[in-house]
């Protein structure tokens, strides 16, 4: 089983919908979770951070659900530029290195 | 804004050769990293140093060796290029306890 799982996609959505993202992981001991964005043919940049109570940045909210080791995004009113490349990090303990899941893809068109 | 800078966009060698990617990093971050990322596989640790000196092997090294001379500089070194090393090559920087990264803009390596 891999470390951090995630659904490959593409998700294509219309702008203006709302749209889910799950990543599974399979280290009950990891301690820190991450969202990175990742455009076409360019490098991954942190989205947001993942916090036990769940956190939201604009349009985006992430939550964490330790008993069933998942974490997620949602992402409300797509835009076009939200079109990218979704990847899952997991952190298994502190000083650890970072574990990334192979992305999922989302496509939102006009 | 941290400027993480790879030497080259694009590399194509021949197997057998020896390969340097070299990275560079501006805001004095004590990690520096080297990812792969191949399609389907995702990013995958080669190595990784938190000092001047010092390196740490990740997921895959075999096939590579890396070099930090200088806290800015991060390099990676494929002994003798094979057509399995043929991906995209990122290399990141952070400080602390790794968990923001900042990445550069990566190296696409052909090994014909």
């Amino acid at each position: 089983r891999k470390e951090v799982e995630q659904d490959p996609g593409p998700f294509n959505v219309p702008e203006g919908a709302t749209v889910a993202f799950n990543c599974t992981y399979s280290n009950s001991a990891s301690q820190s979770f991450f969202w990175y964005r990742q455009d076409c043919r360019k490098e991954p940049k942190l989205l947001m951070s993942v916090y036990s109570s769940g956190n939201e940045d604009g349009r985006f909210t992430a939550q964490l659900n330790r008993a069933s080791q998942y974490i997620s995004l949602l992402i409300r009113d797509s835009k076009l530029s939200d079109s990218a490349t979704y990847l899952c990090v997991v952190k298994a303990s502190s000083g650890d290195k970072l574990t990334f899941g192979t992305g999922t893809r989302l496509a939102v068109r006009p | 804004d941290v400027k993480v800078t790879q030497s080259s966009r694009y590399l194509v060698k021949r197997t057998g050769e020896k390969v340097f990617l070299e990275c560079v990093q501006d805001m004095d971050h004590e990690n520096m990293f080297w990812y792969r990322q191949d399609p389907g596989l995702g990013l995958r640790l080669i190595y990784f140093s938190y000092d001047v000196k010092m390196k740490e092997k990740g997921d895959i090294p075999e096939g590579y060796s890396v070099s930090r001379e200088k806290k800015e500089r991060f390099s990676l070194i494929l002994e003798s290029a094979s057509t399995n090393q043929t991906s995209m090559y990122l290399c990141a920087s952070s400080v602390g306890g790794y968990e923001k990264l900042f990445f550069g803009s990566g190296t696409q390596l052909s090994v014909l």
